[in-house]
């Protein structure tokens, strides 16, 4: 297996609290992805990067933000979680563009009360 | 821009029949296409992918797929389905660049009757 690791698993926090997951992996893998998952609508991507300090947006950025300071950190932040951010995020790494396999994390359960 | 859409949110065939999970894509430059796995409460896992090597490809666990452009499609098929084969699965497509993303289409679930 990719050794990704996603921390915390699970997480319960309160309305209006900034909230941050962690994404840590040891293949040395160009990019990274933070996805969240919701019943009917599969995978969405929040925000890549594409090298260290090299990020972007995805199509469900709002809301959330990121940080790469190493190759093997990156980091997601909730700013003011609310109660539709409770989902299940995955981080994903590829070795480069295109055409090369994503390996992913075994994801964080966030969930917003 | 990129993007997916997987016909069927949920699919149910009879253990031993075919499996058919439809995709097609839209892309203004030719695509990297793949089909993913997912279990219950585990992440992705790559089923297969096309890189304009061959338009059939083949992946694991006895899946194919076949890319056809004139119909922009990327269909998942399995001749005889198995009953570990229940699980949801997504299409995904990406792109040649520096700056690329993988972009997933809405996902299938699969079930299986005995």
């Amino acid at each position: 297996d990719a050794g990704i690791t996603q921390s915390p698993r699970h997480k319960v926090t309160e309305t209006g609290t900034p909230v941050t997951l962690r994404c840590h992996q040891t293949e040395n893998h160009r990019y990274m992805y933070w996805y969240r998952q919701d019943p009917g609508h599969g995978l969405r991507l929040i925000h890549y990067s594409y090298g260290v300090k090299d990020t972007d947006k995805g199509e469900v950025s709002d809301g959330y933000s990121v940080s790469r300071s190493k190759t093997e950190d990156f980091l997601l932040t909730l700013e003011s979680a609310t109660s539709s951010q409770t989902s299940v995020y995955f981080c994903a790494i590829s070795e480069s563009s295109g055409n090369t396999e994503a390996f992913f994390g075994q994801g964080t359960r966030l969930t917003v009360v | 821009a990129q993007s997916v859409t997987q016909l069927g949110s949920h699919v149910s065939v009879s253990e031993g029949a075919l499996v058919l999970l439809r995709c097609n894509y839209s892309s203004s430059v030719p695509p990297y296409l793949f089909w993913y796995v997912q279990y219950p409460n585990q992440g992705l896992q790559l089923l297969l992918k096309y890189t304009s090597a061959a338009t059939l490809v083949k992946g694991i666990n006895g899946f194919e797929a076949e890319f056809k452009k004139s119909e922009t499609s990327f269909h998942l098929t399995k001749p005889s389905a198995h009953m570990s084969d229940a699980a949801e699965y997504f299409c995904a497509v990406s792109r040649d660049s520096s700056a690329s993303k993988i972009i997933f289409g809405s996902g299938t679930r699969l079930s299986i009757r005995p």
